[in-house]
């Protein structure tokens, strides 16, 4: 079946704009997950989802990030107000269920953004 | 503070010789453990997770990895390695310090070169 997937692949944007990332996530995943990776490090978390409401946005680093699913199934990560620091792969990811702890997640390709 | 550590940032090994890719954890409660692989310029691939039983976790490619509670690690292995294997490899927990949230805790990541 489909897996998650991003667009878009590359967003090249230049200081001070604002960005939409959209995910698509897997067929009937109640749970969706937002990390960023900044190049030679781990995914750190930004936000987590279970059906429409944002169970966790601890991750969010500030007030410029914000991310909606509004239906329970596609999800976007909005930036306002872009900065350079915020260049960095953003992935996303669904699972089955979100509470159980061992539900797992499934990323997607990620898009990359690049603040000029 | 909960938190996963890679200690090698690069593993080499031959082609058909095992493979060991190290990682240690810290959280409150039992741990729920996962392995991810990543390949350039491509999303996270889910390898296998441990929850609970068995302390020997069987999972995609033909990869292993051995939960020891008492060392508090999660190694990941492979009896004979194929050059294709060669990719970014990442050790993740759940965090447990709440109920509500779905977040994944990264290490930093190993590469492993696998050399014909």
């Amino acid at each position: 079946g489909a897996g998650v997937s991003q667009t878009p692949s590359n967003k090249v944007t230049e200081k001070g704009k604002y960005v939409e990332l959209r995910c698509d996530p897997i067929s009937g995943h109640t749970a969706l997950y937002w990390y960023r990776q900044s190049l030679g490090q781990g995914p750190e978390f930004l936000i987590y989802f279970q059906g429409t409401g944002a169970a966790d946005d601890s991750g969010l680093p500030n007030d410029r990030f914000f991310a909606v699913r509004p239906e329970g199934s596609v999800s976007t990560l909005k930036i306002q107000r872009t900065e350079r620091g915020d260049s960095a792969v953003y992935l996303c990811a669904s699972s089955p269920r979100g509470l159980p702890r061992g539900d797992t997640q499934y990323f997607g390709p990620g898009t990359r953004l690049t603040v000029l | 503070a909960q938190s996963v550590a890679q200690p090698e940032d690069q593993v080499n090994v031959a082609e058909g010789n095992p493979l060991t890719v190290k990682c240690t954890y810290s959280v409150s409660g039992n741990p729920y453990l996962f392995w991810y692989v990543q390949y350039p310029n491509r999303g996270l691939q889910f390898l296998l997770k441990y929850i609970t039983g068995d302390n020997l976790v069987k999972g995609s490619y033909g990869f292993e990895a051995e939960f020891n509670k008492s060392q508090t690690s999660f190694h990941l292995k492979k009896p004979s390695a194929l050059v294709s294997d060669s990719a970014l490899y990442f050790c993740a927990v759940r965090d447990t310090r709440s109920s509500n949230t779905g977040k994944l805790i990264f290490g930093q990541g190993t590469t492993l070169q696998v050399k014909p």
